[in-house]
């Protein structure tokens, strides 16, 4: 049972460079969803898919875009890094408006 | 204020002890109500969602008050394994807001020997 997976779960970057951080579940969920933890803090929403095809920002979304490749798979594009985007980035899925949140690993994102 | 707030914690308690976290949250459209536990670096995970009529796991109780809009995290007989971070988590449902899902920032719990 692979759940959610993130690709990378490390990544060092310079200021500048762009990275797309891969996402994919295999529970056949309607839902995804892009968060970042930065130290002491807690989960802020990036961007969410509620469904293949469609895509809305959450409450950070700049400097960042999203692509909804297909039900299974969310990926998260940094254009251009910023040390402030150095945090941990979850994925996570979800089944209907009511079930739970499924998470991925994280990915440790540090950029210099 | 905060749509979702939490104890600050942390919370340092003795094996075998009992703890009690809350949580409130502001918008009483709010529908459905979840615990996360999330260890050190690691992903959050579903503890058990929030009935309202409350609900029991073994040594886990979960109560939700809607007239005062807050939700409650109570442990017994603590155990090591229980430190971790517990996440309050509130769903809205066509709020009109990107958000469906908000979190708590976490209350910190480390259960000593």
């Amino acid at each position: 049972n692979a759940g959610v997976t993130q690709t990378p779960k490390f990544q060092v970057l310079k200021t500048g460079q762009s990275m797309t951080l891969q996402c994919a579940q295999d529970m056949n969920h309607n839902s995804m969803y892009w968060y970042r933890q930065d130290p002491g803090m807690g989960l802020r929403l990036i961007y969410y898919s509620a469904s293949e095809g469609t895509t809305d920002k959450g409450e950070v979304p700049n400097g960042y875009n999203v692509s909804r490749l297909n039900k299974r798979e969310f990926s998260l594009r940094l254009e251009s890094a910023a040390p402030s985007q150095t945090s941990v980035y979850f994925c996570a899925s979800r089944g209907g408006w009511a079930g739970e949140l499924f998470f991925g690993e994280g990915s440790r994102l540090t950029v210099l | 204020r905060k749509e979702v707030e939490q104890d600050p914690g942390p919370f340092n308690v003795p094996e075998g002890a009992t703890v009690a976290f809350n949580c409130t949250y502001s918008n009483s459209a709010s529908q459905s109500f979840f615990w996360y536990r999330q260890d050190c670096r690691k992903e959050p995970k579903l503890l058990m969602s929030v009935y309202s009529s409350g609900n029991e796991d073994g040594r886990f109780t979960a109560q939700l008050n809607r007239a005062s809009q807050y939700i409650s995290l109570l442990i017994r007989d603590s155990k090591l394994s229980d430190s971790a971070t517990y996440l309050c988590v509130v769903n809205t449902f066509g709020s009109g807001s990107a958000r469906q899902l908000t979190f708590g920032s976490g209350t910190q719990l480390t259960v000593l020997p």
